[in-house]
Order: C-alpha cells, then structure tokens, then sequence
C-alpha cells in the first residue's frame, strides 16, 4: 500500500525567507504526487501537482516541487515566504485502486514571522 | 465551470443524534466523490469513496455511512453520533479514470456534545 511521510509538523519562517517542506512517498509503481495547501477553517486547494516528465514542476503562488524517485521525494519550495503563505500543507500521492485515490501525508503547518 | 457544495458548514449534535452531510457537485457527470475527515493534528483520513451510484467503499469501519443516491450526490449519515465522530469533514471529487487531482469542497465542522 502506499503512503506519504511529512516528517515536520510545524515550520517557523521569516517572511522572505526561502522555504522547503519535506515529503517523502511510498509506492510501489510511477506515483502520482500532489501538494495541497489548507487555509484555517477552509478546504484543500491544489497548489500543484506531477504526473510525469520534468521532474520540477511549477505551481500556484510562486511554489516549485522537485520529484526525484532515487530519494522517494518530493519536496515543496518557495524561494521568499509571504505572510499570507501560513496555512496547512499536504503532500498526496495517488495510487490505483480501481480508480486512482490519493494518500494525504498528516499534513505540515507552516508559520509565517514578520 | 465545476463547482461544489458541501453543507451544513457548521453543526452542533448530541451524541446519540443523527447525522447528515450531504454534498453535491455541478458541471461534470460520473465523477468519483470522496468523503474524508480531519481530526486536529492528524491529517486527512479517507471514510469513503463512490465511482458510481449506489458504489460506495468505506476505508474505515466505523458508525458512519455513505450513500450515493445521484450521480453527483453524496452523503454521510450517522444513526447515533459518538464523541469521537467530532471533527472537519471534506467531501471532494476527482475525474472518473484519471489521476486522483482532488477538488474539495469548504468543508463541515461537527461538534458532538
């Protein structure tokens, strides 16, 4: 069966600071991978996502990820934080089950200092 | 456009009451419809999923139910809430045959008292 590890779960950045949270995967053929970002109260919102080819991919609000298999990861960055980035994050890998559903990580919470 | 409807957004039950989220998603036919919970500082666990109507698959076995009366239609029913059913629950879906990219909606937040 699959699974996703988000190893931290909290992050404390400056705002401007550069930004990586960590996911690590298991599955056992190509995986689908997916980042998600949850505001408070709110629900999840797609900020990217690989299927295959380039291994970085560019997403919603300034965010890349980088997929590479011989580490089984597939770490979210931002190079300058903004406030406005503090919310929930959660890397997603999907996994075919008669039909393709994802595994969601337990989710990083990032904080965002002046 | 796609859109989805996830009601009520807040709820406050008893134990031993009933329960119904009912979720439902426009512009888009057959598309699988997930039903997850998130309980505070634990992620997303998925309760149930449907690739079709009357299809549903239950992850977790629990005091909760799904069902799929339309196509674009899901619901979550309890008959008797526990405490330990309180939490932020998702209904989303995703693309019949494709890769598992979830659209969620705003969610439910049930207290059980």
């Amino acid at each position: 069966a699959q699974s996703v590890t988000q190893p931290d779960i909290h992050i404390t950045v400056s705002e401007g600071a550069s930004l990586e949270l960590r996911c690590n995967y298991s599955y056992g053929a190509t995986p689908y991978l997916f980042w998600y970002v949850q505001s408070p109260g709110q629900g999840l919102q797609l900020l990217l996502k690989y299927f295959s080819g380039d291994t970085l991919v560019q997403g919603i609000k300034g965010f890349e990820a980088e997929f590479k298999r011989s580490q089984s990861s597939f770490n979210l960055r931002k190079p300058s934080v903004h406030w406005s980035d503090a919310a929930e994050y959660f890397c997603a890998v999907g996994a075919w089950g008669g039909s393709y559903i994802p595994t969601f990580g337990r989710g990083t919470s990032l904080i965002v200092h002046p | 456009s796609q859109t989805i409807h996830q009601w009520p957004a807040t709820l406050v039950q008893p134990v031993g009451s009933p329960l119904s989220l009912e979720c439902t998603v426009e512009g888009t036919s057959n598309p699988n419809l997930y039903w997850y919970r998130q309980a505070a500082g634990r992620g997303l666990q998925l309760l149930f999923y449907s690739v079709g109507i009357g299809q549903i698959s239950s992850e977790v076995p629990q005091n909760l139910s799904a069902s799929r009366p339309q196509d674009r239609q899901f619901i979550l029913s309890s008959k008797k809430l526990l405490l330990s059913d309180s939490g932020f629950y998702l209904c989303a879906w995703s693309r019949a045959g494709e890769t598992g990219e979830l659209f969620f909606g705003e969610g439910s937040r049930l207290t059980v008292l």
